[in-house]
């Protein structure tokens, strides 16, 4: 299917355990990002990829780890989750990060027990 | 701290024209407007932008006042499924992290029948 796909939509998992969310685009977008979204706070940014290999943090980049070997993907990692982690996490793709539009994913609801 | 504000909420009559403000008063010389928007459980959606004049697309216009200070989306003819938060957020243009997008919290437009 075209566009921008994440997996899994839903995960529950314990403190401590390596959690990934995959994340997944088929239009070649440069750009990519991931964003969580807390009540209270909106969206703010976890990471972004320019490019394959190329890639910076955001907002709140503490507890999370990014990859990017393929254009199409771009995989987000929480190593050792904690509590605070449980959120809502959209993963986003773009031309370019100037004037272009981002386009997000369906999101992947994350709870950490 | 916020570069935009907008009231937190505003309901709008079902076929009625819906005006959402924004004040973005410290906006500088290379920051566009953008609108996104976000309904319930889903990734938010790119609406339309602009830097000073106004624009029209197939969703919304933008209106943007000269000075450049503060601006209204206006939705025609509002249906229940615009029924959403949307958020004003000005960004530069050129890449990098300062072209990225930083969500405040919108404003949740009801439309209702």
């Amino acid at each position: 299917d075209a566009g921008i796909t994440q997996s899994p939509r839903y995960k529950i998992t314990e403190t401590g355990r390596q959690v990934t969310l995959m994340c997944h685009q088929t239009w070649s977008h440069s750009y990519m990002f991931w964003y969580r979204q807390d009540l209270g706070h909106g969206l703010r940014l976890i990471y972004y990829s320019a490019a394959a290999d190329i890639t910076d943090k955001g907002e709140v980049p503490d507890g999370y780890v990014v990859s990017r070997s393929k254009t199409e993907n771009f995989p987000l990692t929480l190593e050792s989750a904690t509590r605070s982690q449980t959120s809502v996490y959209f993963c986003a793709s773009s031309e370019g990060s100037g004037r272009n539009e981002q386009f997000f994913g369906p999101g992947t609801r994350l709870t950490v027990l | 701290d916020a570069k935009t504000t907008q009231p937190p909420s505003m309901d709008c009559a079902e076929g009625r024209a819906a005006n959402l403000p924004c004040n973005h008063s410290t906006i500088s010389g290379n920051e566009y407007v953008y609108w996104y928007r976000q309904i319930h459980s889903q990734g938010p959606q790119y609406i339309i932008h602009g830097l000073k004049n106004n624009e029209t697309n197939e969703m919304a216009s933008l209106i943007i006042t000269e000075d450049r200070k503060s601006s209204t989306l206006i939705l025609p003819h509002a249906t229940l499924r615009d029924t959403a938060v949307y958020y004003c957020i000005v960004r530069v243009v050129y890449g990098g992290s300062q072209g990225n997008l930083i969500f405040g919290k919108g404003t949740k437009l009801s439309v209702k029948p």
